[in-house]
């Protein structure tokens, strides 16, 4: 399984809305409705934050939300603030699990 | 509290073995399937293997096949991952986390540090 593509970078001023994507294949992102985003910030280990491609876990703000379209899936966060900065990881199942790379976001 | 705690990581030498173990609370241990997960310093998150509630169920990374062994006791509320043969680019934190629903980890512990290194 080659690991799903994320941007390594995505930036917002806070108050605005970013979306980063994940790409993966049909057999994978494009083949199940099992996309799922984790948020990690520096020494801290992941927090699920959208699971089954758009559902959110009870704790999560509505300000994460999440879509698919074909092989592309995309976490998209609202209102930016200052402790959304971190680094985000898309994941398929596929069988298997795939993550993407990463995506560090900054709010400027 | 639902909590996962990681024990067992350290500083091992190429060719070495170690044990690692993950202890939970707070929740029905056998009712979950059960994951590692890794990261390499300054890398991105890597899944590692997956286990079944009963444990008849096993999936390994191609990374590892053939050289991690996964193992749960439920009487025990305790995950294992058996490591051998280590090699420099098994060196990562290892996360034990839990399933939800298929490819969704909804519950992480902290993580134990691996270092292969002569």
């Amino acid at each position: 399984q080659s690991a799903l593509t994320q941007p390594p970078s995505a930036s917002g001023s806070p108050g605005q809305s970013v979306t980063i994507s994940c790409t993966g294949t049909s057999s994978d992102v494009g083949g199940y409705n099992y996309v799922s985003w984790y948020q990690q910030h520096p020494g801290k280990a992941p927090k699920l934050m959208i699971y089954e491609v758009s559902k959110r876990p009870s704790g999560v703000p509505d300000r994460f939300s999440g879509s698919k379209s074909g092989n592309t899936a995309s976490l998209t966060v609202s209102g930016l603030q200052a402790e959304d900065e971190a680094d985000y990881y898309c994941s398929s199942y596929a069988g298997t699990v795939v993550f993407g790379g990463g995506t560090k976001l900054t709010v400027l | 509290e639902v909590q996962l705690v990681e024990s067992g990581g350290g500083l091992v030498q190429p060719g070495g073995s170690l044990r690692l173990s993950c202890a939970a609370s707070g929740f029905t241990f056998s009712s979950y399937e059960m994951n590692w997960v890794r990261q390499a310093p300054g890398k991105g998150l890597e899944w590692v293997s997956y286990i079944s509630s009963s444990g008849s169920t096993i999936y390994y990374a191609d990374s590892v096949k053939g050289r991690f062994t996964i193992s749960r006791d439920n009487a025990k509320n305790s995950l294992y991952l058996q490591m051998n043969s280590l090699r420099a680019e098994d060196t990562a934190v290892y996360y034990c986390a839990r399933t939800i629903t298929p490819g969704a980890f909804d519950i992480w512990g902290q993580g134990t540090m691996v270092t292969v290194s002569s």
